[in-house]
């Protein structure tokens, strides 16, 4: 079946330093999606990436989307201790599917 | 307008007892997702609903585990014979159609089995 997995799995920075959660995928996915979840709390929808190789950011955040559309990453730039929480990357294989989640990338940021 | 509403919110059951966790989707809404997630682990995909029917049903274990989602009222989620090992949070989410573009989540019902 399809698997997503999400490395790494923890992630220790520095306030001001960059922070990078990757994704892949056992197979090609129609779209991908990525997730915060603060600590105690429930996943929060980012964005959804839907065309191969497509670069979406917000503020401080870059999400990619692979050229074959198997794999993602979240990119960070110059992190806040507001950037606290759980990543998570979301795969869909086909539209109106399940949407299967990776495993997380737990961000800890250090004032 | 109400998000995904969740309740309880926290349930503690004894071994062999049972729990049903409730889901009110946003308005709007005839898509329901159920999700369960251990501590300190990833959100593990259990059963997707629409309106008296259910879609895929994938990750539900084979017994003491069932959901539904009624014309009316919320959707539930059972456990029958809880067991120390559904200790976990159970998160349902909501989308609009069957295309799912974001799906909106409650806040989880956190079941505790003693």
């Amino acid at each position: 079946g399809q698997q997503v997995m999400q490395i790494p799995q923890y992630q220790h920075v520095q306030e001001g330093e960059d922070f990078t959660t990757y994704c892949n995928s056992s197979t090609t996915l129609s779209n991908i999606q990525w997730y915060k979840q603060r600590p105690g709390g429930h996943p929060v929808f980012l964005i959804q990436l839907v065309k191969s190789g497509e670069v979406k950011k917000q503020k401080r955040l870059t999400f990619q989307f692979g050229e074959a559309k198997k794999n993602s990453s979240l990119h960070i730039t110059a992190t806040q201790t507001t950037d606290v929480g759980t990543y998570f990357c979301a795969g869909q294989g086909n539209q109106g599917g399940k949407l299967i989640f990776g495993q997380g990338t737990e961000l800890s940021v250090k004032p | 307008n109400a998000g995904v509403m969740q309740n309880p919110r926290h349930l503690v059951r004894r071994r062999g007892q049972e729990a049903r966790l409730r889901c009110s989707p946003m308005k709007g809404h005839s898509h329901v997702y159920w999700y369960r997630q251990l501590p300190e682990e990833g959100l593990k995909f259990m059963v997707y609903l629409q309106k008296e029917n259910i879609i895929d049903e994938s990750g539900m274990p084979k017994e003491r585990f069932s959901a539904e989602f009624p014309k009316e009222g919320p959707s539930i989620l059972r456990i029958q014979q809880v067991v120390r090992g559904d200790s976990a949070a159970y998160f349902c989410a909501s989308s609009p159609s069957l295309q799912t573009g974001e799906l909106f989540f409650g806040e989880g019902s956190r079941l505790t089995v003693l």
